[in-house]
């Protein structure tokens, strides 16, 4: 059972904002959420983590709501660079208990 | 990241032969793991050691073998590849801050293992 849900591709603009949503119904009390970005034939890298409300860093915002059951990765003005797949984690097991699994993520175009 | 470093970076082997694969690491971190990636796909893990004397099974550890030989080094082996073993293959370390749920894994730059 797959314990996070995400948009399989997205495509944007240059300049513009992304919001890529990963749901995650069954989190637990201790879960953190995290995110990756994969760029095509490199390791994923780690982009932010968060627990409740907003993260923010260099990178990107992180915005939970007050349920946790659903988060949002935001990218402000993505470039051409920001092409990627994203795949969002939560806690350290699945439902299957198969340790730190990443999903099929979503595969975001950035267009000129 | 430049800090696990992962070799070869390339390799063509052909079917029944064993091969290994190399992952060593400069962040000081106890966790090592070992992913594959096919393409289009997700990374599913193969086999995890949370320090020198720990070896545990992952998702898909049928076929592979591990070893780690130090806590900067991780081996993957293929005992006797095969054609679908074919895939990318990663080495990740990561922090262990204490909570589970928080770590942070760091990604090598991956093996690219090519079965004839």
């Amino acid at each position: 059972l797959a314990k996070t849900t995400q948009p399989i591709s997205m495509d944007s603009y240059e300049g513009q904002e992304v919001n890529i949503t990963c749901s995650h119904n069954n989190i637990a009390t201790n879960d953190y959420i995290t995110w990756y970005q994969q760029f095509p034939s490199q390791g994923p890298r780690f982009i932010i983590q968060g627990y409740k409300t907003k993260v923010t860093n260099e990178v990107a915002s992180l915005f939970i709501p007050a349920d946790r059951k659903s988060s949002t990765l935001s990218l402000p003005r993505v470039s051409l660079s920001d092409t990627a797949v994203y795949y969002c984690l939560v806690g350290d097991r699945d439902n299957a208990g198969n340790m730190l699994t990443f999903g099929g993520g979503t595969r975001l175009m950035v267009k000129p | 990241d430049a800090d696990v470093t992962q070799t070869p970076r390339n390799r063509i082997t052909k079917t029944g032969k064993r091969i290994m694969l190399e992952c060593s690491q400069t962040k000081g971190h106890d966790r090592m793991y070992w992913y594959r990636q096919d393409p289009g796909l997700g990374l599913r893990l193969i086999y995890y050691s949370f320090d020198v004397k720990d070896i545990n099974k992952g998702e898909i550890s049928d076929g592979y073998s591990v070893s780690r030989q130090a806590q900067a080094k991780f081996s993957l082996s293929l005992e006797s590849a095969i054609p679908n073993q074919t895939a990318l293959y990663f080495c990740a370390t990561s922090d262990h801050p204490g909570t589970p749920s928080r770590e942070k894994l760091f990604f090598g730059s991956g093996t690219q293992l090519s079965v004839l």
